[in-house]
């Protein structure tokens, strides 16, 4: 069975301060695929990166980036230089093939992350 | 990226009442598309799912018959609460994957549900 551990559950940041949301992730698949989403209050979910498992690479896109490491399970995010506006509940997700055909994403539980003015 | 609409964004239905909730990929053609639950303060939780054309695969501890969940298009899939009670009161999210099966399922907006 998979599944994504989101130790923290909250996090509270002043601006400007930066931030690293963990994610640990099980699953005996060797194809698997990892996500983040953010949930503003709003409530609607933003995608914001998808890696596949053979691509350790990390990425980095303006004040995001995210680090990805097979050999401990985890895929990290890094917000550097915080803003209010990054102020959501973050979701790290795991895709692996169900059993009919289709790449199926188990949540983890999201990590509230409070950036204060 | 792809659009996801999800409708109504907000609903307030008597109990005992049956509520649809329409999902529908804007500019892809959605060949699987999933229906969450979520809880205040908690994770998404995966109901069930639909291809196009066929019967939803219910997770398991989800009532079939209360959460009726039809995907009669490429476009278009709704989800049916039937016989609302207050517990179903929840935020229901739909996912839809554009085919292929690598690709990122693109959200809906959700839709905040309350049965009073």
């Amino acid at each position: 069975a998979q599944k994504v551990t989101q130790a923290q559950t909250e996090i509270s940041v002043v601006e400007k301060e930066d931030v690293t949301l963990d994610c640990v992730y099980e699953t005996r698949d060797t194809t698997y695929y990892l996500f983040w989403y953010k949930q503003p209050p709003s409530g609607e979910l933003v995608f914001l990166i998808r890696r596949n498992s053979f691509d350790e690479q990390n990425e980095i896109s303006g004040r995001y980036s995210w680090n990805f490491q097979k050999s401990t399970s985890s895929f990290n995010f890094t917000i550097t230089a915080s803003q209010v506006v990054d102020s959501a509940v973050y979701f790290c997700a795991l895709s692996v093939l169900a059993s009919g055909g289709s790449y199926i994403p188990t949540f983890g539980r999201g990590t509230s992350l409070i950036v204060h003015p | 990226g792809a659009v996801v609409s999800q409708h109504p964004s907000r609903v307030i239905c008597k109990s005992g009442t049956s509520v649809k909730i329409e999902c529908r990929s804007l500019d892809f053609q959605a060949t699987t598309m999933f229906w969450y639950r979520q809880f205040p303060k908690q994770s998404l939780m995966l109901m069930a799912t639909s291809n196009e054309g066929s019967k939803a695969t219910y997770e398991q501890g989800v009532e079939k018959d209360k959460f009726l969940i039809n995907h009669a298009s490429l476009t278009l899939s709704t989800l049916t609460v039937t016989s609302a009670h207050p517990e179903d009161s929840s935020f229901y999210i739909c996912s839809a994957r554009a085919g292929g099966i690598s690709t990122e399922a693109f959200f809906g907006q959700g839709t905040r549900l309350t049965v009073v």
